[in-house]
């Protein structure tokens, strides 16, 4: 069965960084596109970056533009978020999704998502 | 970015009513919304995609239609497990964006 699971969240003072890893199992990696999305503690969600099924392109939230990267790695089926300069604001839980496979590259739709890490910005 | 407007913000319904949710988009999404369920401390589950396609092992109570800017999630007959968070999505337009959410209570 599909499996995401996150690590790598913690307590991170502000303008430090921190890198989350997301690891893949239960269907081809290599093949699908993925997200992140992130839910600050008792808000809503709000999607921040996707990687294409072969990292040739990838998108981002304003609020974390130039912050933010992500990529992946197919040799190890996982997903990561580098995330630097990191603000209070930043304060989420911290999810990776796949997106739900079409004929075209990217659905938009997220069909598995993993249970999520804590990312707390604090001094 | 597109701004999703959902109402309303908590529905209080006892098991067994009919949950009518709403999702307003500020400008057309076409039909390229979906819908999620997000129980506490859980992660969110894809429900409807494409405004009215049950996702893979959603039950048929749940339903949604509209196109355009005003979409409705439906479901028909409240079990004990439905009672959680919904949210809607859209992916016309990058970024993604997501609805504030309604969260459907006991009444």
């Amino acid at each position: 069965q599909v499996q995401l699971v996150e690590s790598g969240g913690g307590v991170v003072q502000p303008g430090r960084s921190l890198r989350l890893s997301c690891a893949a199992s239960g269907f081809t990696f290599s093949n699908y596109a993925l997200h992140w999305v992130r839910q600050a503690p008792g808000k809503g969600l709000e999607w921040v970056t996707i990687i294409s099924y072969d990292g040739s392109y990838k998108y981002y939230s304003d609020s974390v533009k130039g912050r933010f990267t992500i990529s992946r790695d197919d040799s190890k089926n996982t997903l990561y978020l580098q995330m630097n300069s990191l603000r209070a604001e930043d304060t989420a839980v911290y999810y990776c999704a796949r997106d739900r496979p079409t004929k075209t590259a990217v659905s938009g739709y997220l069909d598995y998502w993993g249970q999520g890490t804590l990312v707390t910005v604090s001094s | 970015e597109i701004v999703l407007t959902q109402s309303p913000a908590t529905l209080s319904l006892s098991p067994g009513e009919r949950g009518t949710l709403s999702c307003r988009a500020s400008q057309s999404v076409s039909s390229y919304l979906a819908w999620y369920q997000q129980k506490p401390g859980q992660a969110p589950r894809l429900l409807i995609y494409d405004a009215s396609n049950r996702a893979t092992g959603i039950p048929a109570r749940f339903s949604g239609s509209g196109s355009g800017t005003d979409f409705t999630l439906t479901i028909s007959s409240l079990e004990p497990e439905d009672f959680a968070v919904y949210y809607c999505q859209q992916r016309i337009n990058w970024p993604l964006t997501f609805g504030g959410g309604t969260k459907v209570e006991i009444k």
